[in-house]
């Protein structure tokens, strides 16, 4: 079955700290992933998405077909970045979605 | 302004009513999607439609029913049946061209007692 894992409910890091939000994924086929973000008071909108190999705000991501993972990355946090996080998976003209991980960004 | 629009931001209902929550857009997208977000459960498929008049179940479609008349509606009804409706409730919806993305509305905010 398809299944997006994101085993931290909360990171919380302080400004200029690197950030590593974990995403794990299941699925026979070759995936398609993407990160999500919902920052407070906004919508869901879509953050990057791993074939475009994108840097988008400072993130990567870097899908790992051996470890099954899609982790997000940030050398330096930010403030502006906390935020609610969710990894999804394209399964079939659908998303699957991970938990979600807040990410809280102290001055 | 173009996008996804759902109304209302909130919404109250006594237990045992049905209530029907709108979602309208104006991407001229053919799918379109309900979502309902709990704390700590992320984001939960309740049903989805690929093309006017066709729809299909999610992971969460007990107590939930949905048409699609129109390509830019997608009204989710939650009923009575549904036995933890209190939640809130994402709409979103994707186009076929260019690389996939959903784009999701501001939300309802569903509370029954």
């Amino acid at each position: 079955a398809q299944r997006v894992t994101q085993p931290e409910k909360l990171l919380s890091v302080f400004k200029g700290a690197p950030v590593e939000l974990k995403c794990n994924y299941s699925y026979s086929g070759s995936p398609e992933l993407f990160w999500y973000v919902q920052y407070s008071r906004q919508r869901l909108q879509l953050l990057l998405r791993h074939i475009s190999r994108e840097s988008i705000k400072g993130f990567t991501a870097d899908l790992n077909k051996g470890e099954t993972s899609f982790h997000l990355k940030k050398p330096f946090a930010q403030e502006e970045d906390s935020a609610m996080y969710y990894c999804a998976l394209k399964s079939f003209q659908k998303l699957v979605f991970g938990t979600g991980t807040r990410l809280l960004v102290s001055p | 302004d173009g996008g996804i629009t759902q109304s209302p931001k909130y919404l109250f209902r006594k237990e045992g009513q049905n209530v029907t929550l709108s979602c309208e857009q104006n991407l001229n997208h053919d799918a379109m999607y309900w979502y309902r977000q709990d704390p700590g459960q992320g984001l939960r498929l309740i049903y989805y439609s690929q093309i006017v008049n066709d729809f299909q179940k999610g992971d969460i479609a007990e107590g939930y029913s949905v048409s699609r008349e129109k390509k830019e509606s997608f009204p989710l009804t939650v009923t009575s049946a549904q036995k933890n409706p209190t939640a809130f409730y994402l709409c979103a919806s994707s186009g076929g061209d260019g690389p996939y993305e959903q784009y999701f509305g501001p939300g309802t905010r569903l509370t029954v007692t």
